[in-house]
């Protein structure tokens, strides 16, 4: 496997249901992000793990919930979410540092239909 | 407050015609300037980038123009071919502003008919 995975590719779930997205880079890079893309908006930036370390949470709501074990591992747990949570989830990787986080490198997502 | 204008939505040009997508931001501290391309049931992938300290960049077929008194920042896809249809984000990053990460513009659909 090269690059970066996510899987699932898709996800239904109700509101009341707890579900993980797993995200997993082979590229050595030191920098893992996670964001939900929504039609007509931009690319909306949730969590930042720098060499392990979350650096950056954009007032993303307490039913996502991420986890980083290790630099090659990003996990996105969900719970009660709601239906506007309905969205396309990207995983990215970048090598650690600000200075690299312009030159990310996607996953194919995971598209999560909350019902 | 979105900090990144993209434009337009959606684009259609002729093949062997010229795309141009425009963008324009409004953090001053910005200083890196890439351009994704994202086809249906892929995630976004790096195309193109520049740095403010020149006003051109080209690669191949795909060009940036840069404008930093004016804020704006222009991707032009020559000799546009149909496998260049995809969604296009322009997007903006402050490399010295801690985690703040990307920000994006909201896409381009971009359709080159035969």
């Amino acid at each position: 496997e090269t690059g970066v995975t996510q899987t699932p590719r898709h996800l239904v779930m109700g509101m009341t249901n707890k579900k993980s997205l797993k995200c997993e880079q082979h590229l050595g890079h030191n920098a893992m992000y996670w964001y939900k893309q929504s039609a007509k908006k931009p690319l909306e930036l949730m969590f930042v793990y720098n060499f392990k370390e979350q650096t950056e949470n954009n007032s993303v709501p307490s039913r996502f919930s991420p986890e980083c074990p290790n630099s090659s591992h990003l996990f996105l747990h969900l719970h009660t979410l709601q239906p506007e949570d309905s969205a396309l989830y990207l995983c990215a990787s970048s090598q650690g540092g600000a200075g690299w986080a312009g030159e990310l490198f996607f996953g194919e997502g995971s598209r999560l239909t909350v019902l | 407050q979105q900090q990144v204008k993209q434009s337009p939505q959606s684009l259609i040009v002729q093949k062997g015609g010229i795309s141009i997508i425009n963008c324009a931001y409004e953090n001053t501290a910005f200083d890196y300037f890439p351009w994704y391309q994202q086809f249906p049931g892929k995630g976004p992938a790096l195309l193109i980038a520049i740095r403010p300290d020149v006003s051109e960049k080209k690669e191949g077929r795909f060009t940036i123009s840069f404008n930093k008194s004016a804020k704006q920042f222009s991707l032009h896809i020559m000799d546009s071919q149909p496998g260049d249809s995809a969604t296009y984000f322009c997007a903006a990053l402050n490399s010295g502003g801690g985690a703040d990460g990307l920000t994006f513009g909201k896409g381009t659909h971009l359709i080159i008919q035969p």
